[in-house]
């Protein structure tokens, strides 16, 4: 079967680092995709990984590495507003997105 | 706002009611989709449509039933639903399906089965 791992929830404080792992097990691969999703609201993208390696983009940063069918997504200076639910999701060979159940991600003063 | 609208916000429907989502999206594109949302599950995708021809239906009971009449909206009409089926409701499109695009979500339906 295809399934993506990812942690249910995770705790920061604000101001610090966090990182949100994804393992993933796929009938092939075309890429990754990060996604944030608010509370209420619709899942918002925020990276795309397809070669290994570190994408940075801003205060958001995105590693993949396909041999080790694992990812990560790391969250600088963390903000109040970062709290949300990011859900990983992987592209298989069918063009399908597979989803994580995402990880909740609460940041404390 | 993404572009992507989906009417209605919530709806509470009974068993036996027939009751209709709409999603509009004013991007252009030409792949559309909805999904399942449940609380700790991940999104579950139900229906594809890629340049107006369905491409996928993962297993979906028939008691949903999609209908695109064109390339910008997107409908998914319900009837004789179960309590199981309450969910939120998401549409997404993107310029083609596959292709590594990016998909872009509409608010999403809270529904309700009582």
């Amino acid at each position: 079967g295809q399934n993506i791992d990812q942690p249910t929830e995770m705790t920061a404080t604000e101001g610090a680092i966090v990182q949100i792992n994804c393992t993933y097990q796929t009938s092939g691969f075309n890429g990754l995709f990060w996604y944030q999703q608010h509370a209420g609201e619709a899942p918002t993208f925020l990276s795309y990984n397809v070669l290994d390696g570190l994408e940075e983009k801003g205060r958001f940063s995105s590693f993949l590495s396909r041999s080790k069918g694992y990812s990560y997504l790391l969250l600088k200076e963390l903000q109040m507003k970062d709290s949300a639910s990011y859900l990983c999701a992987v592209e298989n060979s069918n063009y399908q997105l597979i989803w994580g159940a995402g990880t909740k991600l609460i940041i404390k003063p | 706002e993404t572009g992507v609208t989906q009417t209605p916000r919530h709806l509470v429907m009974g068993m036996t009611n027939k009751k209709s989502l709409k999603c509009e999206q004013h991007l252009g594109h030409n792949a559309m989709y909805w999904y399942k949302q449940s609380a700790k599950k991940p999104l579950e995708l139900m229906f594809v449509y890629n340049f107006k021809e369905q491409t996928e239906n993962n297993s979906v009971p028939s008691r949903f039933s999609p209908e695109c009449p064109n390339s910008s909206h997107l409908f998914l009409h319900l009837h004789t639903l179960q309590p199981e089926d309450s969910a939120l409701y998401l549409c997404a499109s993107s310029p083609e399906m596959g292709g590594s695009y990016e998909q872009y979500f509409g608010p999403g339906t809270r529904l309700t089965v009582t």
